[in-house]
C-alpha cells in the first residue's frame, strides 16, 4: 500500500461548482501535511499547509482527520484557472521528507 | 534569481551515457531534495540533504545514482550508464532548515530537468 494515496481523477466540473478531494495517508506518525498545485509541465507550488484545526484561504479549505488518516481540500466557486493537478504530501515526525501522492487532476469547464 | 534554478532544462542522451543534473537552491535554504516524476505519475523521493550531508539516500533507485552538495548550496545528481527507464523529470526543491519544532517549512521547487534516454 502506498504511503499517500489520491484518486487520480480527473474530476471534471463546471465553473462555479464546489469540488472536494481526499488524500489518505498510511503512516500514523505523519505530522505535517500540505497541498501543492501542479500545472501541466510545470513544477509543484505550495497551495496551503494543512493544520490540525483546519484552515481556509479564500475559496480553498483544507481539513485534517487524524482518526481516519486523511486530509481534504475543498474548492468553492471553481474557476477555469483552478484546472491543475493537486498533490497532497505528508511528512512523518523526524523525517523531514514530504511523501507525495500521485495527484488528483481537476478540469474546470465553462 | 530568487527561485530554485535547475540546469539543463532538457537533456537527451543515449543509453549507457552518464548525465549530470544541477540544482541551485534558494540562498539560505539548508534543506535540499531531489525527486523524480515519470509521466503521469507522482513525485518519487530520491535524496535529501541537510547542509552538505545526506541523512537520507533511501530513495536512490540504484548504485548508478549519486548526488552531492557543496558549500550548502549547489547540488548535482549524477546518473551513470543511463537506462531508458531513467527517463523522467528530475525535480529539485529547497526549504529552510527543518528542525524539531519547525516542521511546516514548505518546499520550493525548481522547474525540473526533463531527461530523455534514447
Amino acid at each position: 500500500r502506498k504511503e499517500v494515496e489520491q484518486d487520480p481523477g480527473p474530476f471534471n466540473v463546471p465553473e462555479g461548482a464546489t469540488v472536494a478531494f481526499n488524500c489518505t495517508y498510511s503512516n500514523s506518525a505523519s505530522q505535517s501535511f500540505f497541498w501543492y498545485r501542479q500545472d501541466c509541465r510545470k513544477e509543484p507550488k505550495l497551495l496551503m499547509s494543512v493544520y490540525s484545526s483546519g484552515n481556509e484561504d479564500g475559496r480553498f479549505t483544507a481539513q485534517l482527520n487524524r482518526a481516519s488518516q486523511y486530509i481534504s481540500l475543498l474548492i468553492r466557486d471553481s474557476k477555469l484557472s483552478d484546472s491543475a493537478t493537486y498533490l497532497c504530501a505528508a511528512e512523518t515526525r523526524g523525517s523531514y521528507i514530504p511523501t507525495f501522492g500521485r495527484g488528483t487532476s481537476l478540469i474546470v469547464h465553462p | 534569481g530568487a527561485g530554485v534554478s535547475q540546469s539543463p532544462s532538457n537533456k537527451v542522451t543515449e543509453k549507457g551515457k552518464d548525465v549530470e543534473l544541477r540544482c541551485d537552491p534558494i540562498s539560505g535554504h539548508t534543506a535540499l531534495y531531489w525527486y523524480r516524476q515519470r509521466l503521469g505519475q507522482g513525485l518519487e523521493f530520491l535524496i535529501y540533504f541537510q547542509g552538505n550531508s545526506a541523512p537520507d539516500k533511501s530513495g536512490l533507485p540504484s548504485d548508478r545514482f549519486s548526488a552531492e552538495r557543496t558549500g550548502e548550496s549547489v547540488s548535482t545528481l549524477t546518473i551513470q550508464r543511463t537506462q531508458q527507464e531513467d527517463s523522467a523529470v528530475y525535480l529539485c526543491a529547497s526549504s529552510l532548515a527543518k528542525v524539531q519544532g519547525r516542521t511546516n517549512e514548505k518546499l520550493f521547487f525548481g522547474s525540473g530537468t526533463q531527461l530523455s534516454v534514447l
